[in-house]
C-alpha cells in the first residue's frame, strides 16, 4: 500500500483559484517528484526537488521540498480548465520511488 | 526525442494465461522501471532494470518477471494471470547518472491489461 500520505484526496475548484496539495511521510526522502496524470495516460513529470527547503517553479506550478525532508507541497496558481487531472507526489528512497495516492483536481468554469 | 513507448496499449486476457508487455525507453536512458496502477492500490513499484540487470524489486509474487535487452528495451511478463492482475502497467525510464543525483523518471502511456 501507499507509504506517502497525500492530501487532499480531491479538490473541486473554480477557474482562477489557487490549488494547494501536500505529501507527508514518516520516512526521509532524498528527492521529491510531482506528476500529473490525465485519464488513460501515463504520469507526466512536472517538478523535481533535490534539496531540503528547495522551492522550484514551473510556470504556474510551485513546489517545495520540506525542511524535514519528510514532506513536500505543490501549489497551482490561477487554475485553468486544463489543470484538471490527478496529481501525484513521489519520494525517492533507497533507489525506489514511492507514490502518494494522488489528488484529483476538478476545475469548474 | 521520442518519449517512452509501450506496446500494446490495450490487452484482454483470460485467467490462467500469460502476457508479455514491452517498453522502449527514451533514447539514451538505461534504467527502466515497471509499475502497476490500480484504483485500490495506486502506483506500485514492480522492478527496475539497469544495464540488463534487475537492480530493484518490489513486493510482487514471482509470477511477475521482467528482463532488459542490450538496447535498453524491456519486457515484463505475467504468468498464470489472475483477475486481480487487471491494471494499468506503466513503464518509466531514467537518464544516465540519475541514480546518483538529479533523479528524474519519465513514464510511458501504459498498457491497460484486463483479465477476464
Amino acid at each position: 500500500g501507499q507509504q506517502l500520505n497525500q492530501s487532499p484526496q480531491s479538490m473541486f475548484i473554480q477557474e482562477g483559484e489557487d490549488v494547494s496539495m501536500n505529501c507527508t511521510s514518516s520516512s526521509i526522502f532524498n528527492t521529491w517528484l510531482w506528476y500529473k496524470q490525465d485519464p488513460g495516460e501515463g504520469p507526466v513529470l512536472l517538478i523535481a526537488l533535490y534539496k531540503a527547503g528547495e522551492l522550484t517553479s514551473n510556470g504556474r506550478l510551485t513546489a517545495q521540498f520540506g525542511i524535514t525532508r519528510k514532506d513536500s507541497f505543490l501549489n497551482i496558481s490561477a487554475s485553468i480548465p486544463s489543470d484538471v487531472g490527478i496529481y501525484f507526489c513521489a519520494g525517492l528512497s533507497w533507489g525506489k520511488l514511492q507514490f502518494g495516492a494522488g489528488t484529483q483536481v476538478v476545475v469548474t468554469p | 526525442k521520442a518519449g517512452v513507448t509501450q506496446t500494446p496499449r490495450y490487452l484482454i486476457k483470460t485467467r490462467g494465461q500469460q502476457v508479455t508487455l514491452s517498453c522502449s525507453p527514451i533514447s539514451g536512458h538505461r534504467s527502466v522501471s515497471w509499475y502497476q496502477q490500480t484504483p485500490g492500490q495506486g502506483l506500485q513499484f514492480l522492478f527496475e532494470y539497469f544495464s540488463e540487470t534487475q537492480r530493484n524489486k518490489g513486493n510482487f509474487p514471482g509470477r511477475f518477471s521482467g528482463r532488459q535487452f542490450s538496447n535498453s528495451r524491456s519486457e515484463m511478463n505475467v504468468s498464470t494471470l489472475e483477475l486481480g492482475d487487471s491494471a494499468l502497467y506503466l513503464c518509466a525510464s531514467s537518464p544516465p547518472g540519475a541514480d546518483v543525483s538529479l533523479y528524474e523518471q519519465y513514464f510511458g502511456p501504459g498498457t491497460r491489461l484486463t483479465v477476464t
